[in-house]
């Protein structure tokens, strides 16, 4: 039973559409993530949310948004997709606090082309 | 600045033998966490170890532990016995701050660690 599960595993889609990327976890957290990892393998966080509030928003072009409808989910939608957003996206929660497990999602491997 | 350092780009370690992997951060927080996740070659990320900065020992998990250097700032993560299994890249990440519960995480560069039968 896949404790953070994200949805589609892969991606291949054209410049300029609008994607979105689901994340559901069963862990029964009340923190969830997303981080991006790019070709180079560096991870990146870009998005928290504490039971269902943006908590951290960083650096990303507003093209990105993340929506959490519960705090089981986190969704991530993109708009306007352009070649560099080329990536793998991973999902991650964890209970809030310091030191608490995080843990992350199988990836979502994102081709623009 | 880089606040994560993975100073070897690619290890290749005898199975059987123990291997470290190198890590130095930069903080000027005095509360802070280390993690070290490893990334197989199908891509998911699997935690596997966890040192808080006021943690009195070093933190072992199975064949996993963790070399924890505060004064010199490194956290190297030891593995007993490799195993062919532990093939994988290896990412050391920095608790940089706890904003309303969340952990936000910086990390290294990775070190591909490679086992050889």
């Amino acid at each position: 039973d896949t404790a953070v599960s994200q949805t589609p595993k892969y991606l291949v889609t054209q410049m300029g559409n609008d994607k979105s990327i689901k994340c559901e976890q069963n862990l029964g957290h009340d923190t969830m993530y997303w981080y991006k990892q790019d070709s180079k393998k560096f991870l990146k966080i870009m998005f928290s949310y504490n039971n269902k509030e943006l908590i951290i928003n960083e650096t990303v072009p507003n093209r990105f948004s993340p929506k959490s409808p519960d705090k089981a989910h986190l969704n991530l939608h993109i708009n306007s997709l352009e070649l560099g957003d080329s990536a793998v996206y991973f999902c991650a929660s964890s209970q809030g606090g310091v030191g608490n497990t995080i843990y992350f999602g199988e990836g979502s491997w994102l081709t623009v082309v | 600045a880089q606040k994560i350092t993975q100073t070897q780009p690619g290890m290749f370690v005898q199975e059987k033998e123990a291997v470290t992997l190198d890590c130095t951060y930069d903080t000027s927080d005095p509360s802070y966490g280390l993690f070290w996740y490893k990334q197989p070659s199908s891509g998911e990320m699997i935690f596997l170890i966890y040192q808080g900065s006021y943690d009195q020992q070093n933190a072992t998990e199975g064949r996993y532990s963790l070399n924890f250097q505060k004064a010199r700032k490194s956290a190297n993560l030891v593995i007993s016995a490799s195993q062919l299994g532990d093939s994988a890249m290896y990412f050391c990440a920095m608790r940089e701050g706890l904003i309303q519960g969340a952990q936000k995480l910086v990390f290294g560069q990775g070190t591909r660690l490679t086992i050889n039968p």
